[in-house]
């Protein structure tokens, strides 16, 4: 079965770093881009940025860029999503997902983690 | 960034209905449109891709038409697990591929 699976809820304090994973299983990790779509509370999808575990390709939304880094591990065929120093702003649930098809980046998610839930709160 | 609205942002439907939700791009994007389907508390699902071709296992109830800047899901009969919210997505981008704003269907 085709999955990703996602690291638990964490509890932040502004300032603090976070990196949460999103490990794949059940299909080639390295031939397909991992995705990161947040959610605030309430509210709507946002599209992150993505990755080739392949070769470490990544795109970022120009809403994004410099405000989070995504990475991958493809020993492990982790994905991760890094904070250097959080704010309360950063408090949503965060999905990873993979597109349908191997060669596209620019591609729908058909594939989608359980979400990792990040509150950031002094 | 290229923009989504959707229309309505609510709406209230029962058990049956025809129910359309419509997605205005504000530049054209060919056929690079997907449609999820989100329940609470759950990760969303694709319904739809390259805005008509319905996704493997999705009821045939569902259907996506459009292309350039207009872009409609329909469902055709209305049922009790299709109360949910549904975004659109936007594939066409060189920089994100941005989401609407959702559109929540709710029991009336």
């Amino acid at each position: 079965e085709v999955q990703l699976v996602q690291s638990g809820a964490e509890v932040k304090k502004p300032g603090e770093s976070l990196k949460i994973s999103c490990k794949g299983s059940g299909y080639s990790f390295t031939s397909y881009w991992i995705g990161w779509v947040r959610q605030m509370p309430g509210k709507g999808l946002e599209w992150m940025g993505i990755i080739y575990p392949g070769d470490s390709d990544t795109r970022y939304s120009p809403s994004f860029q410099g405000q989070v880094t995504i990475s991958a591990d493809k020993s492990i065929s982790t994905a991760y999503l890094q904070w250097s120093s959080l704010k309360a702003s950063d408090t949503a649930m965060y999905y990873c997902a993979r597109p349908l098809r191997y060669f596209d980046w620019s591609d729908a998610f058909d594939i989608w983690g359980q979400g990792t839930m990040v509150t950031v709160s002094s | 960034d290229i923009q989504l609205t959707q229309s309505p942002s609510f709406l209230s439907a029962s058990v049956g209905d025809r129910v359309t939700i419509t997605c205005r791009a504000s530049q054209g994007i060919s056929s690079y449109l997907a449609w999820y389907q989100q329940k609470p508390g759950k990760a969303p699902k694709l319904l739809i891709y390259a805005a008509s071709t319905l996704q493997s296992g999705v009821p045939s109830r569902f259907s996506g038409s459009g292309s350039g800047t207009e872009f409609t899901l329909t469902i055709s009969s209305l049922q009790p697990e299709d109360f949910a919210t549904y975004y659109c997505q936007q594939l066409n981008s060189y920089q994100a591929l941005t989401f609407g704003g959702g559109t929540k269907v709710e029991i009336k």
